[in-house]
C-alpha cells in the first residue's frame, strides 16, 4: 500500500543547530516528492519538489532534502536552524507523473526552535 | 492577483445549519481539492474536482456536497452541519504540485 510517513511529530532544536525532519514513503511506482511548511494561521506553501535528476533538492529558506530511493525516504535538513523557521512541515509523495495521480500528505512534524 | 482564495477566513455557525465555503483560483487548474485539518489527523481529502462538473470522493465525504460549474471555483456544502465538522478547510488547485488557499476556520456550536 501506498504510504507518507514523518517520523516525530514534534522536533525542536536550539537555534544555529541543524534541523532534520524524516519522511518515508513506500510506493510501487516512482515517486515525485514534496515538502511543505504551514505557518500558524496559513496554508500550505511548496518548499521543495523532487520530480526526477539530482537526488539532492534545494528549496526556499535554505531548506534541501535528498531522495534515497533505497532507503525510500526524502529527509528534509537545513544546516543551521533560524527562530522563523518555526513552522509545521508536511511531507507530500505524489504517486505517478500527472495531475491525475494520487497525493499523500504525512501526518506533520511541528518544528520548535530554541533561543 | 493570481493564486487561490478561500472565503470566509472564519465563520463560526450552528449545529444544523447549512453553510458553503468559497473557493476560487486564477490559474485555470483543472484539478481542485478540498482537505480538512484536524490535530492528530494531518490532512484529509475530503473530494477533487478532475474538470468542471467532475467531482469524485475524498477519504472522508460524509457529510459534505461540492460543485464545480465553472473551472476556477469549487465550493464545499455542509449541508447539515455537525460539531464534528470544526475544522480548518483548506482548497487546493494542482498543475503539478499543489497550491493550497490560505484556509477556512470553521467553528460549529
Amino acid at each position: 500500500a501506498q504510504s507518507v510517513t514523518q517520523l516525530g511529530s514534534h522536533v525542536s532544536v536550539s537555534e544555529g543547530a541543524l534541523v532534520l525532519l524524516r519522511c518515508n514513503y513506500s510506493s510501487s511506482v516512482p515517486p515525485y516528492l514534496f515538502w511543505y511548511v504551514q505557518y500558524p494561521n496559513q496554508g500550505l506553501q511548496l518548499l521543495l519538489k523532487y520530480t526526477t535528476g539530482a537526488t539532492l533538492v534545494k528549496g526556499i529558506n535554505g531548506f534541501e532534502a535528498e531522495f534515497k530511493k533505497s532507503e525510500t525516504s526524502f529527509h528534509l535538513t537545513k544546516p543551521s536552524a533560524h527562530m522563523s523557521d518555526a513552522a509545521e512541515y508536511f511531507c507530500a509523495v505524489r504517486f505517478g507523473s500527472s495531475s491525475a495521480s494520487k497525493i499523500i500528505f504525512g501526518s506533520g512534524t511541528r518544528l520548535s526552535i530554541r533561543p | 492577483d493570481a493564486g487561490i482564495t478561500q472565503s470566509p477566513r472564519y465563520k463560526i455557525t450552528e449545529t444544523g445549519r447549512q453553510v458553503t465555503l468559497m473557493c476560487h483560483q486564477t490559474w485555470s487548474h483543472s484539478y481542485m481539492f478540498w482537505y480538512r485539518q484536524d490535530l492528530g489527523h494531518g490532512l484529509r481529502l475530503i473530494y477533487y474536482s478532475a474538470a468542471a462538473d467532475i467531482t469524485d470522493k475524498g477519504e472522508v465525504p460524509d457529510g459534505y456536497v461540492v460543485s464545480r460549474s465553472k473551472t476556477e471555483n469549487f465550493p464545499l456544502t455542509l449541508e447539515s452541519a455537525t460539531r464534528s465538522q470544526t475544522s480548518v478547510y483548506f482548497c487546493a488547485s494542482t498543475e503539478y504540485e499543489q497550491y493550497f488557499g490560505p484556509g477556512t476556520r470553521l467553528t460549529v456550536t
